[in-house]
């Protein structure tokens, strides 16, 4: 059983149209997060939530909106698409221990391109 | 917020060497630091981490040495071979909670034949 599955795997879009990622886990976890890794391979934080409440919102375009209608599952809905947001979109997931590492699991990917 | 430099971002290293990638990060309250491996196409792997009130964590031909007064933490790989090469990726947590990780730039490993 796939732990964090995310669809679709592959998005090729032209630019100016709206696209939604979905992602969910099976984990049982509470927190989760949506990673971008661009060409050079870069891997940044976007939106964190935990309990499907919005934690971290990094320095995202609003045209990036992410909605966690349960804690089990985090989406990401993007507007506008530009050529910039091509890239690979990672959903991931951890249990929150405080004081303690987290392990992050991550889905298999999203691969975005805009045209 | 936390910063993470990774070096070096490319090595290069004959089958058998050993392999070493280094990584420091800002913020002294940093307490969890994983390493990440990806192969291409794929999603990035946890392959092992430490946390700070350990020096070093060994798995069979990994290990990870942490240095809090420094500030540096590094990935060593010994024995390599071909199925080692991918990008690996360091990362530090600050504190607890939802932080998630700030990674580094990774490295990408090529083991030659």
């Amino acid at each position: 059983d796939t732990a964090v599955s995310q669809t679709p795997k592959y998005l090729v879009t032209q630019m100016g149209n709206d696209k939604s990622i979905k992602c969910e886990q099976n984990l049982g976890h509470d927190t989760m997060y949506w990673y971008k890794q661009d060409s050079k391979k870069f891997l940044k934080i976007m939106f964190s939530y935990n309990n499907k409440e919005l934690i971290i919102n990094e320095t995202v375009p609003n045209r990036f909106s992410p909605k966690s209608p349960d804690k089990a599952h985090l989406n990401l809905h993007i507007n506008s698409l530009e050529l910039g947001d091509s890239a690979v979109y990672f959903c991931a997931s951890s249990q929150v221990r405080w004081y303690s590492g987290n392990t992050i699991y991550f889905g298999e990917g999203s691969w975005l391109t805009v045209v | 917020g936390e910063n993470v430099e990774q070096h070096p971002s490319t090595l290069s290293v004959q089958e058998g060497d050993s392999a070493v990638i280094k990584c420091t990060y800002s913020d002294s309250a940093s307490n969890y630091f994983p390493w990440y491996k990806q192969e291409l196409g794929k999603r990035p792997q946890l392959i092992i981490d430490i946390r700070s009130n350990v020096g070093e964590k060994k798995d069979q031909r990994i290990a990870v040495t942490l240095n809090k007064t420094a500030k540096h933490f590094s990935l060593h790989i010994t024995e390599t071979q071909p199925e080692d090469s991918a990008v690996y990726f360091c990362a530090a947590r600050l504190g607890g909670g939802a932080d998630g990780l700030t990674f580094g730039k990774g490295t990408h490993l090529i083991i030659q034949p």
